[in-house]
């Protein structure tokens, strides 16, 4: 177990929708990141919170959005979903503002849009 | 354009030889790097990571080799065990930049067998 947590576990979703995925970090860990895992696609960084505050962003979707709250834990707005959204999300967190540490995962959330 | 590349998609080793997992990396900021091993249905979990400023690192049955020069880094499990099994995943990092975040390559499924 990682600590950190992810809900929900699976997602099913239409067309159109907008949905919210939900990442709790590990106690302790101010950083948050979203990664997004598609078929034959390795992890790719959506965006990257520190305290609440944007940090940086990655290949993130103008109609994709996220936020850090004051208890530390993120959440990830995806909208207008189409097919190609289907994909494995994770949430990681670490201590630090930087990279030079490593990043622990949650699970994931796997999403199907149909 | 893809910043961390790992070339093989697959490999296959037999229980008890050696299996050896390579990265390329273009971008010369990078200066933390770390391999994850991912099982299906679970998140990365961390399995070991090296600085630039060294050139190799060891932890038990694995060893991370870093060339700056060539900007390869390769991770070594000796011996392989068939619970090894799973997807390996290369990354890496500009550390102590502030808002930076690991960035991944596609993954390598290594299969060992018995």
């Amino acid at each position: 177990d990682s600590g950190v947590t992810q809900t929900p576990k699976h997602l099913i979703t239409a067309t159109g929708q907008r949905v919210t995925l939900r990442c709790s970090p590990r106690s302790g860990d101010l950083s948050v990141y979203w990664y997004q895992q598609s078929l034959d696609q390795g992890l790719q960084f959506l965006i990257h919170y520190y305290n609440g505050e944007e940090r940086a962003k990655g290949n993130i979707l103008e109609r994709f959005s996220a936020q850090q709250f004051p208890d530390l834990h993120s959440e990830l707005n995806l909208s207008s979903l189409e097919l190609g959204d289907s994909a494995l999300y994770f949430c990681a967190s670490s201590v630090v503002r930087t990279g030079s540490t490593e990043a622990f995962f949650g699970q994931g959330t796997r999403l199907t849009v149909v | 354009d893809q910043q961390v590349k790992q070339n093989s998609p697959s490999l296959s080793v037999q229980e008890g030889r050696i299996s050896i997992l390579n990265c390329d990396y273009t971008n010369s900021m990078f200066d933390y790097f770390l391999w994850y091993k991912k099982y299906p249905a679970e998140g990365p979990t961390f399995l070991i990571s090296i600085s630039s400023i060294k050139d190799k690192n060891e932890d038990g049955r694995f060893t991370v080799f870093l060339n700056k020069s060539a900007k390869h880094l390769s991770l070594h499990i000796v011996p392989s065990q068939p619970g090894d099994s799973a997807v390996y995943f290369c990354a890496a990092s500009a550390a102590n930049q502030a808002g930076t975040a690991l960035i991944f390559g596609k993954g390598t499924t290594l299969s060992v067998s018995s």
